[in-house]
């Protein structure tokens, strides 16, 4: 099993850019997690979706930011336009259920927004 | 509020020795406790989950302990390696079944040779 795979594994980008995060989740996994990491405020809950439809969304920051998820291998996250307080680390991540011992992250996206 | 407190925020220690990390919390109601282990630059994995009736949890070198009577949780490490020299963190989920882990800011480790 290769693990939930984030893609890019780093972004560097213009103010005023739109970003596109990556997400594939565990195969069978039925919930898939976006987080945000920064230093000063750790990790945050963006957004969850489950078998595909978003569940919660309360953390997302701002319009700026929205979510797919099209398919049960295949989710995105994006920012548009970016602006250089999204700076951080973007996590995803999947579960058989909110309560499993299988909820996995991914390697994280740094993104810098210039 | 529901919130998971961490301490201390950062801590050295020499290769071979033992160290605790704490970790409280105030959510309710409770359905489990997670330790997660974060290498610089990489996401966070899991090294134990505990739940209510659970109150500890080896997995190696690593041992989790839980009282859910006044919520409060720890992380022991035993002889510690350079290897474990990460962040820490402690997470609470609610036994609602809406998804959300409550995170702490975590523990950073630092094992010097």
């Amino acid at each position: 099993d290769a693990g939930v795979i984030q893609s890019p594994r780093h972004e560097v980008t213009e103010m005023g850019q739109e970003v596109t995060l990556r997400c594939k989740p565990i195969s069978g996994h039925d919930y898939l997690f976006w987080y945000r990491q920064t230093m000063m405020r750790g990790l945050e809950l963006l957004i969850y979706f489950n078998n595909n439809v978003p569940i919660d969304d309360s953390g997302m920051p701002e319009d700026r930011f929205s979510a797919k998820m099209p398919n049960a291998s295949f989710s995105t996250l994006k920012i548009q336009p970016s602006e250089p307080r999204d700076s951080a680390v973007y996590f995803c991540a999947s579960s058989p259920s909110p309560q499993s011992r299988g909820y996995t992250f991914g390697s994280g996206t740094r993104l810098t927004v210039v | 509020k529901n919130q998971v407190e961490q301490s201390p925020q950062s801590l050295i220690i020499l290769e071979g020795k033992n160290c605790t990390l704490q970790c409280n919390y105030t959510v309710s109601p409770f359905s489990n406790l997670r330790w997660y282990k974060q290498d610089t630059g990489r996401g966070p994995v899991s090294l134990t989950i505990m739940t209510f009736s659970e109150n500890t949890k080896s997995n190696g070198r690593y041992t989790a302990t839980l009282d859910a009577d006044t919520k409060q949780s720890s992380l022991h490490i035993t002889a510690s390696q350079l290897s474990d020299s990460a962040s820490y963190i402690c997470v609470v989920t609610g036994s609602s079944n809406t998804g959300k882990l409550i995170f702490g800011q975590g523990t950073t480790l630092q094992v010097k040779p």
